[in-house]
């Protein structure tokens, strides 16, 4: 199974600042056929179900605010919030769907 | 408006069974991967089970396998979740999601509000 790390566990960041979540993978995701990287990003409000932020590593999804942003490839890989916002607190997951099991990271919980 | 519209949890016993289900209002579900994710409570999301959007291919985490089925029903475009032999750590929210296309190795781009499952003697 590939294992999904993120750093840090939690973080806490002021109104307006950027918030920087890492993610790692025990092996690349990277399919060299399409030269996508097999990576998401997913946002989990207390209560709420996950929310698709960001896949193939750096696509927003449709209606996910310019703040957030993906970038990475291979094992690396990190979420971006550029001026955070208090509707972005939040638990962030990293999930990788090129093998099977689809693994998920533990989770970063981001705070103001 | 695509929606995805878990039922089926509840309190079971160990060994006991419950099958989950998922309508689908709004979208033809045969036209996407589908998928099974659980979170334990206070826990972290658990991938558990994919069925690819044509039907014809089925995926599951180790810890469920042969326990637990992943099936649909087009006529009554409902995706389902057969689990068997429950154990008490299968204890957890288990969400419904949608994949983006097709193909079972597609991201998760719509989620149910999910189903408690909770097995206690």
């Amino acid at each position: 199974d590939i294992v999904m790390t993120q750093s840090p566990d939690s973080l806490a960041v002021s109104l307006g600042e950027r918030a920087t979540i890492n993610c790692k993978s025990s092996q690349g995701v990277l399919y060299s056929s399409n030269n996508e990287n097999y990576l998401a990003w997913y946002q989990q409000k207390p209560g709420q179900p996950p929310k698709l932020l960001i896949y193939w590593a750096s696509i927003r999804e449709s209606g996910v605010p310019d703040r957030f942003s993906g970038s990475g490839s291979g094992t690396d890989f990190t979420l971006t919030i550029s001026s955070l916002q208090a509707e972005d607190v939040a638990v962030y997951y990293c999930q990788q769907y090129y093998n099977i099991p689809f693994t998920f990271g533990p989770g970063t919980k981001v705070d103001i | 408006e695509v929606q995805l519209l878990e039922s089926g949890g509840g309190l079971v016993q160990p060994g006991g069974s419950l099958r989950l289900s998922c309508a689908a209002p709004g979208f033809t579900l045969s036209n996407y991967a589908m998928g099974w994710v659980r979170q334990p409570p206070g826990k972290g999301l658990e991938w558990v089970s994919v069925i690819s959007g044509s039907g014809d291919r089925t995926f599951y985490a180790d810890p469920v396998k042969g326990r637990f089925t992943i099936s649909r029903d087009q006529s009554k475009n409902t995706l389902y979740l057969q689990m068997n032999s429950l154990r008490a750590e299968d204890t957890a929210l288990y969400y419904c999601a949608k994949g983006k296309g097709g193909s079972p190795y597609d991201v998760l781009d719509t989620w149910g509000q999910g189903t408690m499952v909770v097995v206690s003697s």
